[in-house]
């Protein structure tokens, strides 16, 4: 138990659904983060946010929309997404920003059919 | 930003010591070296960082010799549960622009 959780834990949704995974962190921390883990692929950073603010956005498709309300909580809205969409996401936090370490969830597995 | 080289995969028994070696050639001044462990479909979990010479934790240790060039995580009497991918990173001390990479990792596998 990291202190950070996600639900769904799975999700599987048809391509012209829209969704939302979200994240909530309980350690007092002002960073968040998405990631996306395909298959035996590396983990790729999605967005990050300190303080609310999103400081990141590492080129991902405007299918995937983040929200942080405040500093506890991360969601990450899916629409019109596509096969190759089907991942593991994770959602992390750290203390302050990049650099610190950094805290998991278990993730939410996608699957887009 | 520095780059890390691992193993792509290893394969160990329980009871051995396993030892995981991270190349960093061009680590800067004011960089950490990470260490995270990931289960199968769970999120990376932090083992333990270090700046130089030799850390330890209730979990693993970590050597960085005086160039800093490397590192090697060891890891005690492994048991079936340390099989897991472990990522090594290198971390500035203040963020700034840093985007954590986590790479490919080393898989670890520990057969009974």
């Amino acid at each position: 138990e990291t202190g950070v959780t996600q639900t769904p834990r799975h999700l599987v949704m048809g391509m012209t659904n829209k969704k939302s995974l979200k994240c909530e962190q309980h350690l007092g921390h002002n960073a968040m983060y998405w990631y996306k883990q395909s298959a035996k692929k590396p983990l790729e950073l999605m967005f990050v946010y300190s303080l609310e603010e999103r400081v990141e956005n590492n080129s991902v498709p405007s299918r995937f929309s983040p929200e942080c309300p405040n500093s506890s909580h991360l969601f990450l809205h899916l629409h019109t997404l596509q096969p190759e969409d089907s991942a593991l996401y994770l959602c992390a936090s750290s203390q302050e920003g990049l650099g610190e370490t950094q805290y998991f969830g278990p993730g939410t597995r996608l699957l887009v059919l | 930003l520095a780059k890390t080289t691992q193993p792509i995969s290893m394969d160990s028994y329980e009871g051995q010591e396993v030892n995981i070696t991270c190349s960093h050639n061009n680590i800067a001044t004011n960089d950490y070296i990470t260490w995270y462990q990931q289960f199968p479909s769970q999120g990376p979990r932090f083992i333990i960082q270090g700046y130089k010479t030799k850390v330890t934790n209730e979990v693993a240790s970590l050597f960085i010799p005086a160039d800093r060039k490397s590192s090697t995580l060891s890891l005690p009497r492994v048991s079936l549960s340390d099989t897991a991918v472990y990522y090594c990173l290198v971390v500035p001390r203040q963020g700034g622009s840093y985007i954590p990479t986590f790479g490919r990792g080393t898989s670890l596998i520990v057969h009974p």
